[in-house]
């Protein structure tokens, strides 16, 4: 998996409780996404970073927030989980922008009830 | 507004066969195409991707085409492996920014029997 890993890998948590999703590379890549995948939907970006502190938000960012302090990590916060965020959420990185190349990580499955 | 459509949704072959997975979008403007591949319960993997001055693009036994005219992709599979079950995930990238706006297909499943 091109040296990502995420933590945790599954997760079951309670409507209203804040969740961290934490994303690890060893790759020194620039850029790091957050992905979400759902049933009947393609990848959906949630948030990317283009380097330390530098993040912006994508398609389906709402309920959502990251932070990005060192260039390995990236983390996914939920501030209050609600079912609707029930989802598998992937990490990514690449060296470049949009053009390049992304590698994917293994993916964290989170269940909201 | 921007969609990636892929077909079949979902398709059942038997080991040994070809096949051919369709993929069609309407983003713009096109930066490239790639082809992913998802195993079950783990991330997408790169197959091809592909350049608007790319019309084909090979990986071992995954060919990949793109009629930029068109706007439609294919990826064909020779002499498929049961190790080819999975998920195959067509994404377009669109613009020319580093803003990292690709936009996916909800994918092909491919279930290969021997």
């Amino acid at each position: 998996d091109a040296g990502i890993t995420q933590s945790p890998r599954h997760k079951v948590t309670e409507t209203g409780t804040p969740v961290t999703l934490r994303c690890h590379q060893t790759e020194n890549h620039r850029y790091m996404y957050w992905y979400r995948q759902d049933p009947g939907h393609g990848l959906r970006l949630i948030h990317y970073s283009y380097g330390v502190k530098d993040t912006d938000k994508g398609e389906v960012s709402d309920g959502y927030s990251v932070s990005r302090s060192k260039t390995e990590d990236f983390l996914l916060t939920l501030e209050s989980a609600t079912s609707s965020q029930t989802s598998v959420y992937f990490c990514a990185i690449s060296f470049g922008g949009s053009s390049n190349e992304q590698f994917f990580g293994p993916g964290t499955r989170l269940t909201v009830l | 507004k921007n969609q990636v459509e892929q077909s079949p949704q979902s398709l059942i072959i038997l080991e040994g066969k070809n096949c051919t997975l369709q993929c069609n979008y309407t983003v713009s403007p096109f930066s490239n195409l790639r082809w992913y591949k998802q195993d079950t319960g783990r991330g997408p993997v790169s197959l091809t991707i592909m350049t608007f001055s790319e019309n084909t693009k090979s990986n071992g036994r995954y060919t990949a085409t793109l009629d930029a005219d068109t706007k439609q992709s294919s990826l064909h599979i020779t002499a498929s492996q049961l190790s080819d079950s999975a998920s195959y995930i067509c994404v377009v990238g669109g613009g020319s920014s580093n803003t990292g706006k690709l936009i996916f297909g909800q994918g092909t499943t491919l279930q290969v029997k021997p």
